[in-house]
């Protein structure tokens, strides 16, 4: 099956500072390449996607980079917040409509 | 507009027992997700449905473990009988299908089985 390796497992960012976290794959059935976010206690959302047309998205204070060539995709979150502490995770589409997970990066942000 | 909702929040339950979780998904998807998400194995896609028919239950770890859609607004997954290792969360998605569409999640079952 598809592997979705993400890095770092956990991040510790002073307010104000970059967040980055990294994801390889192997295969995508589909070029989409979403994160999702998740506070405790709740579902993941989908905080912001690309498509490879483009090698980087912008929204706010969060940035997808995409390298095709090397299989790889990250998120930036500019200026954190402490708010922005949650788990994140990237995905890859395998067949059909169905997305493999990385296994997420539990961010924190201190004050 | 409501999200997917899913009940119960939180199961307790002793090891052998039958246990359902449900799930309503948003009107108007028509695929619907079942994952378990672990600290072990991450988040892990079980069973997915399309238009209420079981499309891919690669992910169902054993026999135990049964899904069903029996209409668009409706799903439960079963564990029979349950064991400790089930213990996880366990989060039902749903989108319209295409996709590039996200999957709105549910907030999740905690299921601990003694």
């Amino acid at each position: 099956q598809q592997q979705v390796k993400q890095s770092p497992q956990s991040l510790i960012v002073q307010k104000g500072g970059i967040s980055i976290i990294n994801c390889a794959y192997e295969n995508t059935a589909f070029d989409y390449f979403p994160w999702y976010q998740q506070f405790p206690g709740k579902g993941p959302a989908l905080l912001i996607a690309i498509r490879p047309d483009v090698s980087e998205k912008k929204e706010g204070r969060f940035t997808i980079s995409f390298n095709k060539s090397a299989k790889q995709f990250s998120l930036h979150i500019m200026d954190s917040q402490p708010g922005d502490s949650a788990t994140y995770f990237c995905a890859v589409f395998n067949a059909g409509n169905m997305l493999t997970f990385g296994g997420g990066t539990r961010l924190m942000v201190k004050p | 507009d409501a999200g997917v909702i899913q009940s119960p929040r939180h199961e307790v339950t002793e090891m052998g027992q039958e246990v359902t979780l449900r799930c309503k998904p948003i009107s108007g998807h028509d695929y619907l997700f079942w994952y378990r998400q672990t600290m072990m194995r991450g988040l892990e896609l079980l069973i997915y449905f399309n238009n209420n028919v079981p499309i891919d239950d690669s992910g169902m770890p054993e026999d135990r473990f049964s899904a069903k859609m029996p209409n668009a607004s409706f799903s439960t997954l079963k564990i029979q009988p349950s064991e400790p290792r089930d213990s996880a969360v366990y989060f039902c998605a749903s989108n319209r299908g295409r996709v590039s569409q996200p999957q709105h999640f549910g907030d999740g079952t905690r299921l601990s089985i003694l």
